[in-house]
C-alpha cells in the first residue's frame, strides 16, 4: 500500500542530545513536510521541501535541521538547541507544492525528554 | 498573517444527530480549504478539499462548505456515529504556498 511511515512511534532525548527522526514515503510525491503539534494547537510547519536536496524553513525552523537527498525521504533531527522539543512530530507529503494537492500524513512520532 | 480558528473546541452529541463544525479565516486569500480527521495518537486523514473558486464539497455524510468573503467554512456530518468522535481540523492553503491550521475540533458521539 502507499502511504507515508514515521519511526519511531514514540521517541525519547536526554539533555544535549540530538535525535532524528524519519519519514518514509512511497507515493512518489515531489513536496514533503514536517509539522509540529502541540496539546490543543494546530500544526505548525518546520521544514518543507519541493524537491530532492532543497529545502526551506517553515515558522519554527530554529533547532532542527533536515536533509533530502532522496525523493522517498525527508529526516527530522531535533538538535540540543531546541529547548522544548516535546510534541507529536507529522510528516505529510504531496505530488507538488502547489495549490489544490492534498496533503497525505504519516502516523507522527512523539518525541518526549528524559 | 493568516489565522484559522476553530469553534468549539470540543464538541458532544447524542449518536444520530447532524452537526456543524466551523472554521473561520482572517485572510480571505485563499486558495483553497482543507478538512481532516485525526485519532488520538495518529496522523491526519484528509476528508475533503474545497478549491476557491468552490461552494462545497460531498463525500457520503460528509459535506463542507466554503464561504471565502465571509472567511468561513463548516462541516457538515449527517446521522453521526459513535465512529465519527475524533478531533476535526481545517486548514486553509494561503500565501506563501503552506497551509494555515486551526486547532481543531474535538467531538464526541455518544451511543
Amino acid at each position: 500500500d502507499g502511504g507515508i511511515t514515521q519511526s519511531p512511534k514514540y521517541l525519547f532525548r536526554k539533555e544535549g542530545q540530538n535525535v532524528t527522526l524519519s519519514c518514509e514515503q512511497n507515493l512518489n510525491h515531489d513536496a514533503m513536510y514536517w509539522y509540529r503539534q502541540d496539546p490543543g494547537q494546530g500544526l505548525r510547519l518546520i521544514y518543507y521541501s519541493q524537491i530532492v536536496n532543497d529545502f526551506q524553513k517553515g515558522d519554527i525552523a530554529e533547532g532542527y535541521s533536515v536533509s533530502r537527498e532522496k525523493k522517498e525521504s525527508f529526516p527530522l533531527t531535533v538538535t540540543s538547541a531546541q529547548k522544548n522539543p516535546t510534541a507529536f512530530y507529522l510528516c505529510a507529503s504531496s505530488s507538488r507544492q502547489e495549490v489544490n494537492q492534498p496533503q497525505h500524513f504519516g502516523d507522527g512520532t512523539r518525541l518526549s525528554i528524559l | 498573517k493568516q489565522e484559522v480558528t476553530q469553534i468549539p473546541a470540543a464538541l458532544s452529541v447524542p449518536e444520530g444527530e447532524n452537526l456543524v463544525l466551523n472554521c473561520s479565516f482572517t485572510d480571505s486569500a485563499i486558495y483553497n480549504l482543507q478538512w481532516f480527521r485525526q485519532d488520538p495518537g495518529k496522523g491526519l486523514t484528509s476528508l475533503l478539499l474545497i478549491q476557491s473558486s468552490q461552494r462545497e464539497q460531498t463525500s457520503g455524510r460528509l459535506n463542507a462548505s466554503l464561504d471565502k468573503s465571509s472567511g468561513r467554512s463548516t462541516l457538515y456530518i449527517a446521522a453521526s456515529q459513535p465512529g465519527d468522535s475524533a478531533t476535526y481540523l481545517c486548514a486553509a492553503w494561503g500565501n506563501f504556498n503552506k497551509f494555515y491550521f486551526g486547532s481543531g475540533t474535538k467531538l464526541n458521539v455518544k451511543p
